[in-house]
């Protein structure tokens, strides 16, 4: 079947305790995207890459880093989070040649 | 900067009472609209994306449609299980860019 899938669903953790949460697709697509989404915000995007090895800021990427090694995964690093880090994050993917994006299930991550 | 609102925020309707979702942007030439459907406590889904005005796209009771300025959902005779969020988003023209997605509008379809 093809998805997205994202782990974990669910986590709280604490200030500055180093984070990552895992992106993997299995379309074999080129472009992914990090976004978070908080009420009254809508979704916002974080990070995007377009291959291996390339990725670019999207519209509020203080405080996130991404890395893109292998084509199928996108992880999403959180260096030391912050309260204002509480958030539903989504991570998606889309091939070069199409604009349909595929969403994971989200992760619902509390900063402590 | 790229904006999109969407009206009205929530809607609330009988079923078999059709309506209309409006999406208006601002974009610095626009390369796609996209619909979205997001149910609650999972990722946006695909719905539609709209190139240039005039363009109409439909998919079972809904129907998007685009003009230079709006975008508009139209949703058919809907059911119950229609009930979710429906997202607007805009993608500019020039290569690979960012996203702007709209708040929302939450659709409740009533028995």
């Amino acid at each position: 079947e093809a998805q997205v899938t994202q782990n974990p669903r669910y986590l709280i953790t604490v200030t500055g305790k180093k984070l990552t949460v895992t992106c993997s697709q299995n379309m074999n697509h080129e472009y992914m995207s990090w976004y978070r989404q908080d009420p009254g915000l809508g979704l916002r995007q974080i990070y995007y890459s377009m291959n291996v090895e390339v990725t670019d800021k999207g519209d509020v990427p203080e405080g996130y880093k991404v890395s893109r090694k292998e084509k199928r995964n996108f992880p999403l690093i959180l260096e030391s989070p912050s309260p204002n880090q509480t958030s539903l994050y989504f991570c998606a993917s889309r091939s070069g040649d199409s604009d349909t994006q595929y969403f994971g299930p989200g992760t619902r991550l509390t900063v402590l | 900067e790229d904006q999109v609102t969407q009206s009205p925020e929530a809607l609330r309707l009988q079923e078999g009472e059709s309506s209309s979702l409006n999406c208006s942007y601002t974009v610095s030439g626009l390369r796609g609209l996209f619909w979205y459907r997001q149910d609650p406590g999972k990722g946006p889904e695909f719905l539609f994306t709209l190139y240039s005005a005039g363009e109409e796209k439909e998919k079972e009771r809904l129907k998007a449609t685009l003009t230079k300025k709006e975008s508009f959902l139209h949703i058919t005779a809907p059911k119950p299980e229609d009930s979710a969020t429906y997202l607007c988003a805009v993608q500019a023209s020039g290569g690979y860019s960012t996203l702007t997605f709209g708040k929302g509008t939450m659709l409740l379809v009533s028995p």
